[in-house]
């Protein structure tokens, strides 16, 4: 059964550091999502993304986010200069229509010292 | 405005018993989800639904768009289904596929 992957499992980064955070959405899924979630918190969301363009971004996802489609199989997350409260599990999410159901990925935990 | 709300927040049952979590949200949806997140972390898609009621196995979903309030059952539990169950709503007119998440509903089934 296809699956969305992510990559790393786990990634430690410092303060202030960049970060990419990999996703391989199932692959003939069009609108890729990106969520988070901190330790003891609900899931929120962070961006939607189709045609190779973003069609929302919550508050979250300011400029510190970027998020890209490079070869048409990948879809990454890239934080520009981590911070402490950057510290989440991250999920990506695909689906085939934008109101179908959503298959996520087995998260990023991501932890900035 | 656009609050999801889920209840009990924990929920202890014997293996054997009847489990029933509840959603309710604010205004107006065009798809009601359903998540189970694993020890692990990981999230699995159970049911998507926008009207009626929906069962796969042993667990059922049902909605009421009127009360805007949704169910999830699941009948004969077993310790596997220890997990926590997550419930996130689409809302109508909001960008396509933007999910507003509850905080989720901590079930712990004992033997």
């Amino acid at each position: 059964e296809p699956e969305v992957t992510q990559t790393p499992s786990h990634q430690v980064t410092q303060m202030g550091q960049e970060v990419i955070l990999r996703c391989v959405p199932i692959s003939n899924h069009l609108y890729f999502y990106w969520y988070r979630q901190i330790l003891g918190q609900k899931v929120e969301f962070l961006v939607s993304f189709y045609n190779n363009e973003i069609s929302e971004k919550s508050e979250i996802f300011d400029d510190q986010f970027s998020v890209e489609r490079p070869d048409g199989s990948n879809f990454t997350l890239k934080i520009r200069s981590t911070k402490l409260e950057d510290s989440a599990m991250y999920f990506c999410a695909s689906s085939l229509g934008g109101w179908n159901e959503q298959f996520f990925g087995p998260g990023t935990r991501l932890t900035v010292l | 405005k656009n609050e999801v709300e889920q209840s009990p927040q924990n929920l202890t049952a014997q293996e054997g018993e009847f489990i029933t979590i509840n959603c309710s949200y604010s205004v107006g949806i065009s798809a009601l989800h359903w998540l189970q997140q694993h020890p692990g972390g990981g999230i699995v898609s159970l049911f998507m639904l926008s009207s009626g009621k929906k069962k796969h196995g042993r667990l059922i979903a049902t909605i009421n768009i009127q009360e805007k309030h949704s169910s999830l059952h699941i009948t004969a539990s077993h310790p596997r289904d220890s997990a926590v169950y997550i419930c996130a709503v689409a809302y109508r007119g909001s960008t396509l596929g933007r999910l507003y998440f509850g905080r989720g509903t901590q079930l712990t089934v004992w033997p």
